[in-house]
């Protein structure tokens, strides 16, 4: 089955920096990657996701990238801001979307600094 | 509108015992996913239902069953408690397939 490998675990930047997390994922049938925001006592909030037809997304302060010959994509958050601060799961799955199937990595805390 | 809604927020069961979970879906949504989420493990994918049938389920043992009823909402049940099933046990509704999914807050299960 999928596997999904997510770095930094923790992740520490200052108020304003970049912060960028990454994951590799194993099934080259994976076609669907999702990433998803979790605060304290919250359920998961998607914040970005990409499809394996397209290499790059961006939603203002957000981005991700895709690359399938290296079965490897990232977030990258800029100018961040203290209610960045939360852990953060990357997904890959083979359904194209939605929540089924979904493989996570173990996430990573970001922790912004004032 | 309103969100994913999940019934009982915080439940403590024994060993041995069986528990049932409830979600109700975003409005209009007929496709609802269960995960699992501990420490050591991470989010684990449990199953899907989409207009009452189970189209995906992963690795989880024949105590965890679920059930979708014709206004979408969802139960999952799992028999024969265990230590190891205290959880956060999160759903997620769709409209359907390749939509954008949405979580509810979760079931924070406890086994003593």
């Amino acid at each position: 089955g999928e596997n999904v490998e997510q770095h930094p675990s923790t992740l520490s930047v200052q108020e304003g920096d970049s912060a960028v997390i990454k994951c590799t994922y194993s099934d080259s049938a994976s076609n669907y990657f999702p990433w998803y925001k979790q605060e304290l006592g919250k359920g998961p909030q998607l914040i970005i996701d990409i499809r394996s037809n397209v290499g790059e997304k961006k939603d203002q302060r957000i981005a991700v990238t895709l690359n399938k010959t290296a079965k490897h994509f990232s977030l990258h958050i800029t100018e961040t801001q203290p209610e960045d601060s939360a852990v953060y799961f990357c997904a890959a799955s083979i359904m194209g979307g939605g929540a089924d199937g979904l493989t996570f990595g173990k996430g990573t805390h970001l922790i912004i600094q004032p | 509108k309103a969100g994913v809604t999940q019934t009982p927020r915080y439940l403590i069961k024994t060993r041995g015992q069986q528990v049932t979970l409830s979600c109700s879906p975003i409005s209009g949504h007929r496709s609802v996913s269960w995960y699992q989420q501990t420490p050591g493990q991470g989010l684990q994918f449990l199953f899907e239902y989409f207009s009452e049938t189970q189209r995906n389920k992963g690795n989880f043992p024949g105590r965890f069953s679920g059930r979708q009823f014709s206004n979408s909402r969802s139960e999952m049940n799992v028999s024969t408690l265990e230590l190891g099933d205290s959880a956060l046990y999160l759903c997620a509704s769709s409209l359907g397939d390749r939509t954008e999914a949405f979580f509810g807050q979760g079931t924070r299960l406890t086994v003593v």
